[in-house]
């Protein structure tokens, strides 16, 4: 069975600064998919950014991008000139490939505060 | 494309109650999941959908839970004889069946006092 772990419950920074939020996770698969997601008080679950295993760029959208390590089994996210808006929860999350239920396998979160 | 919708937002039940929960996917998307979050806690999956064929259903979905999608297109989650440990929010998810990406609806958030 696939885990993934979120170390940091909370984090806190101030606006514009640079923050970057970690994962790990455990397979044993060979090709996956890793996706963060970012859930705002009180409103759904958004994708971030997802990243194909076999591919070794590291993915990046607009001002968040990750550092895939994949020996390492090491996912992090890191969000540049942060806004206030980035204030959410943030879940790191593993999908097997495949057929079959693509279902997502998610970490603990990060509380994530951005201050003014 | 007006995105993922659930109903009620929020249900407040007594013990031993049943309930229902319903989910509309995104038109197009034949794949629907649902998922259970505990507060602080990231959400878990519970059952899966490929169009109105149920075809994996987590150990966490006792004999009380039943869900369905009748016609492959919206789906209900039941809960019969609800009880305190069932309180949580209810994820419903859907995607396209060659695309990875799973679209989440707002949730229901079910109390059970």
């Amino acid at each position: 069975a696939q885990t993934v772990t979120q170390s940091q419950p909370e984090m806190s920074v101030q606006e514009a600064e640079t923050v970057t939020l970690s994962c790990t996770y455990d397979t044993s698969e060979s090709n996956y998919y890793l996706f963060w997601y970012k859930q705002p008080p009180s409103r759904q679950m958004i994708l971030v950014i997802r990243q194909e295993a076999y591919k070794q760029q590291n993915a990046t959208e607009n001002r968040f991008s990750v550092n895939f390590q994949k020996a390492a089994k090491s996912f992090s996210l890191k969000i540049s000139d942060s806004q206030l808006g980035d204030t959410a929860m943030y879940f790191c999350a593993f999908m097997k490939h495949g057929q079959g239920a693509q279902k997502l396998v998610f970490g603990q979160g990060t509380r994530l505060t951005i201050n003014p | 494309d007006t995105g993922v919708s659930q109903d009620p937002r929020h249900k407040i039940t007594k013990r031993g109650q049943n309930v229902t929960f319903r989910c509309d996917p995104i038109s197009e998307h034949n794949r629907l999941y649902w998922y259970r979050q505990t507060l602080g806690q990231g959400p878990e999956f519970l059952t899966y959908f490929q169009n109105e064929a149920q075809l994996e259903k987590s150990r966490l979905l006792s004999d009380r839970f039943s869900a369905e999608r009748p016609k492959g297109s919206f789906s209900t989650l039941e809960i019969q004889r609800t009880e305190q440990g069932d309180s949580a929010m209810y994820l419903c998810a859907s995607s396209l069946p060659t695309k990875e990406t799973q679209y989440f609806g707002p949730g229901t958030r079910l109390l059970v006092l």
